[in-house]
């Protein structure tokens, strides 16, 4: 079995300032992780993903993430936040298909003037 | 190319009620999987079809039940609406090779679905 934490619920930054979104999992096999963006009455957008190979991750607008084994990590990052970047993220995991996830309990990213 | 699609948008059903949700997948997806989104919850993996069979359920019960048709589309049914099926729910499709070989999935934009 598999799970996902993502510590705090609420983040708030302001504008240009660097994002971080923390995300740990609980896996017996390796993991495929996965990050997913949801803006309001939207679905989701994937944002970047781990399966094998390079730990550090680049995905679309700006963002990465970095794959560490050994703190069962994988923590979202952005250097200078912009304003749309204001939604629901969510770490997801698998050690199947990409397409059955299960996924965290999300952390809102509020960013201020 | 076009993208994944849900049908309809916004629901509201009485308790005991059924209902049907459609999903039609991404042009050349063959695999669909299901997802409840409560509030405020990240997204439950109900089921998955892969060229039209079951391919993985998540703990839910029988009265979710599913259906995936020759040209990949999708339904969700839900009998005996309950309060608590209130929820978001979101399809999203893949091509999969083969049963579990996994890919990237793609979401629609969910289906709100409301029991009163």
């Amino acid at each position: 079995a598999q799970s996902v934490t993502q510590l705090g619920s609420h983040v708030s930054v302001s504008e240009g300032a660097l994002v971080l979104l923390r995300c740990n999992y609980s896996s017996s096999v390796p993991p495929y992780l996965f990050w997913y963006v949801q803006y309001p009455n939207q679905g989701l957008q994937l944002l970047l993903k781990y399966t094998t190979g390079a730990t550090l991750v680049k995905g679309i607008n700006g963002f990465e993430a970095e794959f560490k084994k050994s703190e069962t990590s994988f923590h979202l990052t952005k250097p200078s936040a912009h304003m749309s970047d204001a939604a629901e993220y969510f770490c997801a995991v698998t050690t199947g298909t990409a397409s059955k996830l299960t996924f965290g309990t999300g952390t809102r990213l509020q960013v201020t003037l | 190319e076009t993208g994944v699609t849900q049908s309809p948008t916004h629901l509201i059903k009485t308790r005991g009620q059924q209902v049907t949700l459609r999903c039609s997948s991404q042009s050349g997806h063959n695999t669909v999987s299901w997802y409840q989104q409560a509030l405020g919850q990240g997204p439950q993996f109900i089921f998955q079809y892969y060229r039209e069979e079951e391919n993985g359920r998540g703990n839910f019960p029988p009265r979710f039940s599913g259906l995936q048709f020759p040209n990949y589309s999708s339904e969700l049914n839900v009998n005996a609406l309950e309060l608590d099926d209130s929820a978001l729910y979101l399809c999203a499709s893949s091509l999969d090779v083969s049963p579990g070989s996994g890919s990237e999935a793609f979401f629609g934009q969910g289906t709100r679905l409301t029991v009163v």
